[in-house]
């Protein structure tokens, strides 16, 4: 069956730290990736995408990097500020987890202390 | 920036009542979707619309949920007779376009309490 999994639920790290946030994803045929960022009592925010024909895409202060091989996800956060503490989920979207629908996991709460 | 937005922010409601969730998209979206989350679990789909009718839905979307866009603006969700475990917060999302790598954009939730 489909699933799209984190391999941690918390992670704390120092404010200007990088973060890293991983997922595993089961479904070969997705090809659209995206992380989300959910603060305490808010809707999911879109941070970053990317298609399944890329490796690598980067934004202002993260990078997200695709590997299909493995079938790995990862949300790489630079210089890291408490404002960006928060859960973080990634979600995919495949052709045969219908067309339309995202598939979230299950999240990681990332902790930044001062 | 446009946003979605959902009302009310959160609805206490008795068992086997009918509740109506609304939402607006952003206005120029075509696709709109609800997704729900159960406390301290993931977001789950639950069913998207387009063109006036449902394109897709989950198994968790049964004949006591319906959805609506009774007007240019609204997007409702109505859940008819209420059960204690559609106790969660309720997600609004819309996208410019239903296939393909398009963003879906969250309202920020409905909380939904049944006692």
């Amino acid at each position: 069956g489909e699933s799209v999994g984190l391999h941690l639920p918390t992670l704390s790290v120092q404010e200007g730290d990088n973060s890293i946030i991983n997922c595993a994803y089961s479904n070969s045929a997705s090809d659209y990736f995206i992380w989300y960022k959910q603060e305490s009592g808010k809707g999911p925010q879109f941070i970053i995408d990317i298609r399944s024909n890329m490796d690598k895409r980067q934004g202002q202060r993260v990078t997200v990097l695709l590997n299909k091989t493995v079938k790995h996800l990862s949300l790489q956060i630079a210089a890291t500020q408490p404002g960006d503490s928060a859960v973080y989920f990634c979600a995919e979207k495949g052709t045969n987890t219908g067309f339309q629908k995202l598939v979230f996991g299950t999240g990681t709460r990332l902790l930044v202390s001062p | 920036e446009p946003e979605v937005t959902q009302t009310p922010s959160h609805q206490v409601t008795q068992m086997g009542q009918e509740v109506i969730l609304r939402c607006v998209p952003i206005s120029n979206h075509l696709y709109f979707y609800w997704y729900r989350q159960i406390l301290g679990q993931k977001v789950e789909f639950l069913v998207s619309f387009y063109n006036n009718e449902i394109s897709e839905k989950s198994e968790i979307f049964d004949d006591q949920f319906s959805v609506e866009r009774p007007d240019g603006s609204n997007f409702t969700l109505k859940i008819r007779s209420t059960k204690l475990e559609d106790s969660a917060m309720y997600f609004c999302a819309s996208s410019v376009s239903g296939t393909g790598a398009y963003e879906q954009y969250f309202g920020p939730g409905t909380r939904l309490t049944v006692t």
